[in-house]
């Protein structure tokens, strides 16, 4: 039921871009996405709701395909202060957040 | 508007002990999860608290208990403490039950030996 993160990985230049994807085999009626520095709590960055209602970041945008049961973080032109393990947590119709696999992203000057 | 914090940051009890987890929520916020996050992995739910009562709970056994408070803090019980207990237990506050975004406190780093 853990909804399944890819990459696992993702190392990236400064100014780069990157796509972080969430896949879940239940039905999903929001995606929630955090990141998390080392040692620090996760930090709330984008929701996304079924029927296309979102709230969060403003350099962070995403994408949220509720018939695949899938959404897409996208980071556009990575800072340094990007680095940290994305999570994406999915909720279903109970609303309790199953978290993903999650995903560590390094950026480079 | 202050935000979620938790106590104590850190803590070290023997197996079969028992230990409490405290959280305060972020001002306006009337919900409270808390989650169990091992070393390397994303966090794992284990329950819910809206408006003090239980609102949903996550794969854990009964010794895992909580409370909310009239003033919407939260505590976390763990009875007869296992080596695999030992985590980073975090709180979230969210301002209600639906889908809103959660807040976490810095958490609580426990270890069992």
């Amino acid at each position: 039921q853990q909804p399944v993160q890819s990459p696992q990985a993702v190392i990236l230049r400064e100014g780069e871009d990157a796509v972080i994807n969430c896949s879940s085999s239940k039905a999903l009626y929001s995606v929630h996405w955090y990141r998390q520095k080392h040692g620090e709590a996760p930090v709330f960055l984008m929701i996304l709701l079924k029927g296309g209602e979102q709230k969060g970041h403003d350099k962070i945008s995403a994408s949220f395909n509720e018939k695949k049961q899938q959404s897409s973080l996208y980071l556009t032109a990575s800072q340094l202060s990007y680095s940290g393990t994305y999570f994406c947590g999915t909720g279903g119709y109970t609303d309790k957040l199953i978290f993903g696999t999650g995903t560590r992203l390094q950026v480079f000057p | 508007e202050t935000g979620v914090t938790q106590s104590p940051t850190h803590l070290i009890k023997t197996r079969g002990q028992q230990v409490t987890l405290r959280c305060s929520s972020q001002s306006g916020h009337n919900t409270v999860s808390w989650y169990q996050q091992a070393l390397g992995q994303g966090p794992q739910f284990i329950f819910q608290y809206y408006r003090e009562e239980e609102n949903g709970r996550g794969n854990f056994p009964p010794r895992f208990s909580g409370l909310q408070f009239p003033n919407y803090s939260s505590e976390l019980n763990v009875n007869a403490l296992e080596l695999d207990d030992s985590a980073l237990y975090l709180c979230a506050s969210s301002q209600t039950t639906g889908y809103s975004e959660q807040y976490f406190g810095p958490g609580t780093r426990l270890t069992v030996t």
